[in-house]
């Protein structure tokens, strides 16, 4: 158990739609960053966060948007979903920011 | 095309066996991890590398940073079903982003 909890676990939905990931980071982490992981492309980097300000940003969406609130936790908004939006959705969170990463179990979003 | 990129992508040998998974750039990093994930489960780190020409061993696994600093090596001695799993190298850049390599799949069988 990485201290990281990411829900839903499981999410199906159809296209068009619009969906929200959520994550707690371990107690004490300061640093939330949200990867893609689909078959075909392994590990991609969306965006990160340190306590609740954007600090880095990879090749994420203009469908998505992620914020993190004052507790910590975070939320990972995908809309107008299409079909090759399904993917593993991966959270993680650092104490050190170029430290080890620690990641839930990620959500799997299947898009019908 | 990745930044960093694995190879092979897919591995499958017999128990003892030995194997070498390459992670290779034409960038530099300040560091690079690796990292396992198995099915259903988040990558967990097995090491980080900082310095350039550094070799850790972590049991049976020796990793290594070239010493330029933009490939790594990850050398697995005696494979055993349990290293059955996805390896990922991943290397930090400035702006505080932990790039991913493709993954190597490798599978060990008794």
């Amino acid at each position: 158990d990485s201290g990281v909890t990411q829900t839903p676990k499981h999410l199906i939905t159809a296209t068009g739609q619009r969906v929200t990931l959520r994550c707690s980071p371990r107690s004490g982490d300061l640093s939330v960053y949200w990867y893609q992981q689909s078959l075909d492309q392994g590990l991609q980097f969306l965006i990160q966060y340190y306590n609740g300000e954007e600090r880095a940003k990879g090749n994420i969406l203009e469908r998505f948007s992620a914020q993190q609130f004052p507790d910590l936790h975070s939320e990972l908004n995908l809309s107008s979903l299409e079909l090759g939006d399904s993917a593993l959705y991966f959270c993680a969170s650092s104490v050190v920011r170029t430290g080890e990463l620690f990641f839930g179990e990620g959500s799997r979003l299947t898009v019908l | 095309t990745q930044l960093l990129e694995q190879s092979p992508q897919f591995l499958s040998i017999q128990e003892g066996e030995n194997l070498t998974v390459y992670c290779n750039s034409s960038s530099v990093f300040s560091s690079l991890q690796w990292y396992r994930q198995e099915p259903g489960e988040g990558p967990v780190l097995l090491v980080t590398v900082v310095t350039g020409g550094e070799v850790k061993k972590l049991k049976r696994l020796t990793f290594q940073f070239g010493d330029a600093r933009k490939d790594s090596s990850l050398h697995i001695t005696a494979a055993q079903p349990g290293d059955t799993g996805l390896y990922l190298c991943a290397g930090w850049r400035a702006g505080n982003m932990l790039t991913f390599g493709g993954g190597t799949r490798l599978m060990v069988k008794p």
